[in-house]
């Protein structure tokens, strides 16, 4: 079965630090895709990314980069230069298709890393 | 566009009552999905539809649970003779195919069994 693990429960850093939150995935599916949503104080998961199996690419928007790497089932959210803005509580989540219509058990998320950026 | 709204933003309830949360999709998302967010248990996936359908049942969570989506638009979340356990936020989320699709979530409900 497929599981997510976000071990870090609460990050704490200054403003301007750059902070990575760990995402490690298990699954046995070959095609699957990956999420990142955050959820600040108001409650409201926001989405940031999604990622398929096959595309390894790290990606970069802004201040915030993501690092795929299937050798270590591993999917690393990066914020670089931190704002106050961005605390919160940010979820990493996993889908599998191994229905032919694509999976039916919805996404299954981390516990979630809490975010704190201090200024 | 709009976004997934979902109502009563809040609910709370006595213990035994039955309680009806409402999820709208954003218009054109064929693919609905019901989450439930608590301290202990995180987010928990609990059912998903595709139009009006629903494959699979497993993960509501026992019997007092039900979901009904009409017109492959709006959707139910039905909760019997409601239980302390059972306050959590139940989050709503929609997606234009399936759920390999990005997933959409509303603002969620909170639900308060006293």
């Amino acid at each position: 079965a497929q599981k997510v693990t976000q071990a870090q429960t609460e990050i704490s850093v200054v403003e301007k630090e750059d902070v990575t939150l760990d995402c490690v995935y298990e699954t046995r599916d070959t095609t699957y895709y990956l999420f990142w949503y955050k959820q600040p104080p108001s409650g409201e998961l926001v989405f940031l990314i999604r990622r398929n199996s096959f595309d390894e690419q790290n990606e970069i928007s802004g201040r915030y980069s993501w690092n795929f790497q299937k050798s270590t089932s591993s999917f690393n959210f990066t914020i670089t230069a931190s704002q106050v803005v961005d605390s919160a509580v940010y979820f990493c989540a996993l889908s599998e298709e191994w229905y032919s219509g694509g999976g039916a058990d919805g996404l299954t998320f981390g516990k979630g890393t809490h975010l704190i950026i201090q200024p | 566009g709009a976004g997934v709204s979902q109502s009563p933003s809040n609910k709370v309830t006595e213990k035994g009552k039955d309680v009806e949360l409402r999820c709208d999709p954003i218009s054109g998302h064929t693919a609905l999905y019901w989450y439930r967010q608590s301290l202990g248990q995180g987010l928990e996936f609990l059912i998903y539809f595709q139009g009006n359908s629903a494959p699979d049942k497993s993960g509501l969570p026992s019997d007092r649970f039900s979901a009904e989506r009409t017109g492959g638009s709006v959707s139910t979340l039905t909760i019997q003779r409601t239980q302390q356990e059972d306050s959590a936020v139940y989050l709503c989320a929609s997606s234009p195919g399936t759920s390999s699709d990005t997933q959409y979530f509303g603002p969620g409900t909170r639900l308060t069994v006293l």
